[in-house]
């Protein structure tokens, strides 16, 4: 059983809309979440995380973390052609002292 | 110029050949990782470290293995016993410290290896 899961997409919106990622995740011991962005062929670069419950801001992009229902989402408002790249979800366990990734969203924002 | 830097970018490997990629840190930051990227997948890891002259084996460790002598690097052993180690290979970086704001990972460009 996968411990954090993502719908894998692809995820098509148009310039200008809000785009919703979701992930929900097995470890309830979870303590911080990330969200990364990764663009083909390069590198995973961190947009954000979240520890506590409710949403978190930052700029366009807003986090939601429920940890009763175990579930992290990402919403990017006004999305533009440059935000297309795949988002990776990554709860933090404070046990393992590791983060565990989901398979990614991938996201394409049509002009 | 601060960061993470792995070498080389590009790796071409033959049947049977052990091969040493390389990742070195001037973030000052005591946790690092390895993992391990296919084509459509996330990542998983390799091989992690807390400290210096410590290691743990991460979920894929057969076939790898690493060393962490200095502080600043953290290189990665391909050996010849991985049987398909073709992937894109990215290095990581932890902030240590009390809280959870603190665990912000950075990666770094990563090497992408090709078994000939």
């Amino acid at each position: 059983q996968k411990e954090v899961e993502q719908n894998s997409g692809p995820l098509s919106v148009p310039e200008g809309a809000i785009a919703s990622l979701n992930c929900t995740y097995s470890d309830r011991g979870s303590q911080s979440f990330f969200w990364y962005r990764q663009y083909s062929g390069k590198s995973p670069e961190l947009i954000m995380f979240i520890y506590s419950n409710g949403d978190k801001e930052d700029g366009r992009f807003t986090a939601q973390l429920n940890k009763a229902s175990q579930y992290v989402s990402l919403l990017i408002r006004d999305s533009q052609p440059s935000d297309s790249a795949t988002y990776l979800c990554a709860p933090f366990s404070g046990s393992a002292r590791q983060l565990t990734f989901g398979s990614g969203t991938q996201l394409t924002v049509l002009p | 110029d601060g960061g993470i830097t792995q070498s080389p970018k590009y790796l071409f490997r033959k049947e049977g050949q052990n091969v040493t990629l390389s990742c070195e840190q001037n973030l000052n930051h005591d946790a690092m990782y390895w993992y391990r990227q296919d084509p459509g997948q996330g990542l998983r890891l390799i091989y992690y470290s807390q400290i210096v002259n410590d290691f743990q084996k991460g979920d894929i460790a057969e076939g790898y293995s690493v060393s962490r002598e200095k502080k600043e690097s953290f290189p990665l052993t391909v050996t010849s016993a991985q049987k398909n180690p073709t992937a894109f290979y990215l290095c990581a970086t932890r902030t240590s410290g009390r809280g959870s704001s603190y665990n912000e990972q950075f990666f770094g460009p990563g090497t992408r290896l090709t078994v000939l």
